[in-house]
């Protein structure tokens, strides 16, 4: 089936550095999701991809949807403590989401 | 605000057992999506309701799994003869139907722990 692959499994950062995320599929996708889980929680989204080599900002996060369909990249700017959590990528082809395993952040004061 | 909501939010069953989970989405919204959530994993699509029908359901929903929304607003997803396996996190999540029908937005999640 299809898979998204996010790596590295876990990155630590400090706070105020910038941190990017890529996911890389082996298939393409017509929407590309980003989406944050904080512990006991459902994901909250983040931001939504239309099109191939968009890139959209949200706040400090900024995300391009890649040329070839099968990836993209989360950049977060000038990260804050609030910043940590579970971050996934999602693909849409059809009615359902495909999620990576996702990549836990860390920030250190 | 009115998101997605679920109940329980927590569920602790022995093997066997049967449970049942609710979920309500956001009122204007006529998808409605439930996932399955494991441990160190992202959300695995199990099925999808537009309105009252079920459009699509995963190989993940054996028969033991049924999922329903009858008048086409809050959905339940039953689960007979809970199996060790079966513990994880049961997400929700709902979208328009037109427009930004790809835009899912989940509910809290219900935690099943079968012992």
């Amino acid at each position: 089936g299809q898979q998204l692959n996010q790596s590295p499994q876990s990155m630590f950062i400090q706070e105020g550095e910038d941190v990017s995320m890529n996911c890389t599929s082996s298939s393409i996708f017509n929407t590309w999701l980003w989406y944050k889980q904080d512990p006991g929680e459902g994901p909250v989204l983040l931001i939504a991809l239309y099109k191939a080599g968009e890139l959209t900002s949200n706040g400090r996060l900024t995300a391009q949807f890649g040329i070839t369909r099968k990836d993209s990249f989360l950049n977060i700017s000038a990260s804050i403590p609030s910043d940590v959590g579970i971050y996934f990528c999602a693909g849409q082809l059809g009615s359902k989401l495909t999620f990576g395993k996702g990549i836990t952040l860390s920030v250190r004061p | 605000d009115t998101g997605v909501s679920q109940d329980p939010r927590h569920k602790i069953t022995k093997r066997g057992q049967n449970v049942t989970f609710r979920c309500d989405p956001i009122s204007e919204h006529n998808r409605l999506y439930w996932y399955r959530q494991t441990l160190g994993q992202g959300p695995e699509f199990l099925t999808y309701f537009q309105n009252e029908a079920q459009l699509e359901k995963s190989r993940l929903l054996s028969d033991r799994f049924s999922a329903e929304r009858p008048k086409g607003s809050f959905s339940t997803l039953e689960i007979q003869r809970t199996e060790q396996g079966d513990s994880a996190m049961y997400l929700c999540a709902s979208s328009e139907r037109q427009g930004r029908s790809y835009e899912q937005y989940f509910g809290p999640g219900t935690r099943l722990t079968v012992t």
